[in-house]
Formats: structure tokens, C-alpha cells, sequence
């Protein structure tokens, strides 16, 4: 089955260190992977991807992802984090299948909130 | 920058109106989108169109029909408008031949609530 797990509802992280938004996949074929970012009352953002080549890859905002392949994870990091991060990030990943016509599933979601 | 436009923010509908939701991008994309949003659960496909006139079922299309008669615009239609209809809707759009995968580009969403 083609799945993404986001296993966190909500992250809650102190302005200034370190954050990580879990997510893992199961997919057929190679898997294309996303980040997405959704502020209050507005659509979804792209933040970054990953199709093939390094496992660490950089995005918008300070924003990077590491792929692994192994535990089948594409967590998203950032290495300070600012109030101005706090918004619902989720995660995606594009349907192998045959005839899946390269669409994208998305995980529930996992809401970051930074505190000062 | 790529703009993708929903015509309303917010609508009310009553139960087993006919509703129509607008969608439209001003940058040639060949793929669009349609996803309902609701709490725990992300976002769900409901139909997509590859291109004009073309159109596919997605993970959840029951009540729900489309029209795509121009590149630019993707229409959403709640046949008979139901109390479990009311959720986000959010429309996307993604241009194609680029070689890779290219990502998606949202509107703001329109919030529908059916009383």
C-alpha cells in the first residue's frame, strides 16, 4: 500500500533549538518525496523535495530533510528554530503505482508550534 | 510566481444545493488538482485532470464531479450538497516535461460549510 506516516499530531519546540517533524513512507517503485507548509487560513507552500542524489536536502527557509532509505524516513530539520516556523507541516510522497500518474499522498499532518 | 486562484474564501450551503467550486492558474500548467482537507486526516484527492477535458477519479470522488473545459480552470461540483461535505477545499496545479517531478502550487482554499 502507498502510505505516508506523519506520527506526530503536534511538535512543540523553544525558539532557538533544534527541530525535527517525523515522517516515514511506504511506497512502490523509487519513492519522490515532499514537504509542504501551511501557515493559518492559507493553501500549501513546497518546501522541498527529494528524487534522487544526496540524502540531505536543503529547502526554503532554513528548511532540510534527510532521506533514509533504510528506515524508509524523510524527516524534516532545521537547526534554530523561530516562532515564525509555527504553522502545520505535512509530508508527501508520489504514487508508484502504474497508471498512479505521478500523484501525491499526503500525510495527516503535524502541527509545529515554537515557543519564545 | 505561479498563481492559483479559488474564486471564494468561504461559502454556506444549504443541504442538497448544487455547489460549484472555481478554480484557476495563469501558468499553463498541464495537472490539476482537487483535495479536501479535515482535521487527522490531511488531504485527500478527490479528482484530477491531467489535461483539458481529461479527468480522473481520485481517493474520494463519491458527490463529487468535475469539469475541465479550458487549461486554466477546474471546476469542482457538489451535485447535492451534504453535511459531511463541509471541510477545506484546496485546489493545485503542476506543470509537467520538465524531466522531473514538479511540485505542486496551491490556492488559499475555499472552507465550505453545508447547514
Amino acid at each position: 500500500a502507498q502510505s505516508v506516516a506523519q506520527p506526530e499530531d503536534q511538535v512543540n519546540v523553544a525558539e532557538g533549538n533544534p527541530l525535527t517533524v517525523k515522517c516515514t513512507y511506504s511506497v512502490s517503485g523509487n519513492p519522490y518525496l515532499f514537504w509542504y507548509v501551511q501557515y493559518p487560513n492559507r493553501g500549501l507552500q513546497f518546501l522541498l523535495k527529494y528524487i534522487t542524489g544526496d540524502n540531505l536536502v536543503k529547502g526554503s527557509y532554513g528548511f532540510e530533510a534527510e532521506f533514509n532509505k533504510s528506515q524508509t524516513s524523510f524527516h524534516l530539520k532545521k537547526p534554530s528554530a523561530l516562532v515564525s516556523d509555527s504553522a502545520l507541516y505535512f509530508c508527501a510522497v508520489r504514487d508508484g503505482r502504474s497508471g498512479g500518474y505521478n500523484k501525491l499522498i499526503f500525510g495527516a499532518g503535524t502541527r509545529l508550534a515554537v515557543h519564545p | 510566481d505561479v498563481k492559483v486562484t479559488q474564486s471564494s474564501r468561504y461559502l454556506v450551503k444549504r443541504t442538497g444545493e448544487k455547489v460549484f467550486l472555481e478554480c484557476v492558474q495563469d501558468m499553463d500548467h498541464e495537472n490539476m488538482f482537487w483535495y479536501r482537507q479535515d482535521p487527522g486526516l490531511g488531504l485527500r484527492l478527490i479528482y484530477f485532470s491531467y489535461d483539458v477535458k481529461m479527468k480522473e477519479k481520485g481517493d474520494i470522488p463519491e458527490g463529487y464531479s468535475v469539469s475541465r473545459e479550458k487549461k486554466e480552470r477546474f471546476s469542482l461540483i457538489l451535485e447535492s450538497a451534504s453535511t459531511n461535505q463541509t471541510s477545506m477545499y484546496l485546489c493545485a496545479s503542476r506543470l509537467t516535461g520538465t524531466g522531473e517531478l514538479s511540485p505542486l502550487h496551491f490556492g488559499n482554499g475555499t472552507r465550505l460549510t453545508v447547514t
